[in-house]
């Protein structure tokens, strides 16, 4: 069966510090594996994606993922985190025709 | 350059009500889903469509129904509205094996 398992709901981190926010996915073939971000009350966007190739993906506002097949993982990460990174964070697994989205985590970021 | 676009943005409606969210896209996509967000629960793949004419069921279909009659349009219907389906419903589109693209998202409460 298809999944996606964010383990953390809640982050805390302070601005300017570096961020990892975990994701596990559970697929039988090669995943094309995303991660979206969504602001209090908008719509999602699209950080970043992997299909194949290069396992470390680079993708908008400084961030980045490494896909891990052998620990089946995704996570993604920033070295410096600012204010306005505060959001909810998605990684999502397409399935063939849509997307399987973890539960989400909430990135909190203190002064 | 619209993208996906929802309407209504916000909709009240009481216990056994019917109505129609919209969603158009003007990117030419053949994928099209519905999704649902719920607080802690991510967001669940209500219907999506592969092409006109197209339809089938995601993991939370009951109470909904759909149509792909265009390319451009995949409406959402609810036919009786209950409570448990006060939600924020997501539209997206994409090409076949690429990323999605959100809608802004249509916030509805049943009463």
């Amino acid at each position: 069966a298809q999944s996606v398992t964010q383990p953390d709901i809640h982050i805390t981190v302070s601005e300017g510090a570096s961020l990892e926010l975990r994701c596990n996915y559970s697929y039988g073939a090669t995943p094309y594996l995303f991660w979206y971000v969504q602001s209090p009350g908008q719509g999602l966007q699209l950080l970043l994606k992997y299909f194949s190739g290069d396992t470390l993906v680079q993708g908008i506002k400084g961030f980045e993922a490494e896909f891990k097949r052998s620990q089946s993982s995704f996570n993604l990460r920033k070295p410096s985190v600012h204010w306005s990174d505060a959001a909810e964070y998605f990684c999502a697994l397409n399935s063939g025709y849509a997307l399987n989205f973890g539960k989400g985590t909430s990135l909190l970021v203190t002064p | 350059n619209a993208g996906v676009t929802q309407t209504p943005k916000f909709q009240v409606l009481k216990t056994g009500q019917s109505m129609t969210l919209q969603c158009a896209q003007d990117m030419n996509h053949e994928y099209m889903s519905w999704y649902r967000q719920d607080p802690g629960m991510g967001l669940r793949l209500i219907h999506y469509s592969v092409g006109a004419g197209i339809t089938d069921q995601g993991e939370v279909p009951n109470g909904y129904n759909v149509s792909r009659s265009t390319t451009e349009d995949f409406p959402l219907r609810l036919l009786s509205a209950a409570p448990s389906q006060t939600s924020v419903y997501f539209c997206a589109s994409s090409p076949m094996g690429q990323p999605q693209h959100f809608g802004d998202g249509t916030r509805l409460s049943i009463l």
